[in-house]
């Protein structure tokens, strides 16, 4: 079944301690991004990928980190979590925007992360 | 940078009745626009796109209309069911440069009443 997989779904930790969310897609998709979804904001994005080793930031990506070593991974990476990055968080992926052609992303189920 | 306006934020229409949501964006190079549906609790999930070279697309009782020159697209819901109430997301993106992000608007909150 074609997927985007997310762990762990659901995070409380405390203040500093850092964490990684993994993201992996079964779909052999270029591009890969992750969002964060904050009530009254919508979704808002963190960090894009278009392949691998070619990462680039979106509209928030102050306090993230994130590596594409392999095509099927994407992950998150919170060095030193604060209060203010508790959010439901998604990655999503799709065919490359390349060639003049934008695709449908596909998202993952979401990782609610509580930072105390 | 993109910046997607979407009205209203939330929206009550009887079962049966039309439902209208408006975007507007400010980028003249976006080129895709997509519409996503989240229910409670779930992952956004795509229900309908459309490219700038296409003025209007239909799929069943959904439609979305484009207008490049005024900078805004809509979604249209006819016949509106229960299982229709969602939280409704706009986008726009364009391919092409070095900008390949997806800005999405806040999302409309649909409500239908049986």
């Amino acid at each position: 079944e074609a997927q985007v997989t997310q762990n762990p779904r659901y995070l409380i930790t405390v203040t500093g301690k850092k964490l990684t969310v993994t993201c992996s897609q079964n779909m052999n998709h270029e591009y890969m991004s992750w969002y964060r979804q904050d009530p009254g904001l919508g979704l808002r994005q963190i960090y894009y990928s278009m392949n691998v080793e070619v990462t680039d930031k979106g509209d928030v990506p102050e306090g993230y980190k994130v590596s594409r070593k392999e095509k099927r991974n994407f992950p998150l990476i919170l060095e030193s979590p604060s209060p203010n990055q508790t959010s439901l968080y998604f990655c999503a992926s799709s065919l490359s925007f390349q060639g003049g052609s934008n695709q449908p992303q596909h998202f993952g189920d979401g990782t609610r992360l509580s930072i105390l | 940078g993109e910046n997607v306006e979407q009205h209203p934020s939330t929206l009550s229409v009887q079962e049966g009745d039309s439902a209208v949501i408006k975007c507007t964006y400010s980028d003249s190079a976006s080129n895709y626009f997509p519409w996503y549906k989240q229910e409670l609790g779930k992952r956004p999930q795509l229900i309908i796109d459309i490219r700038s070279n296409v003025g209007e697309k239909k799929d069943q009782r959904i439609a979305v209309t484009l207008n490049k020159t005024a900078k805004h697209f809509s979604l249209h819901i006819t016949e509106t069911q229960p299982e229709d109430s969602a939280v409704y997301f706009c986008a726009a993106s364009r391919s092409g440069g070095s900008n390949y992000k997806l800005t999405f608007g806040k999302g409309t909150l649909l409500t239908v009443n049986p």
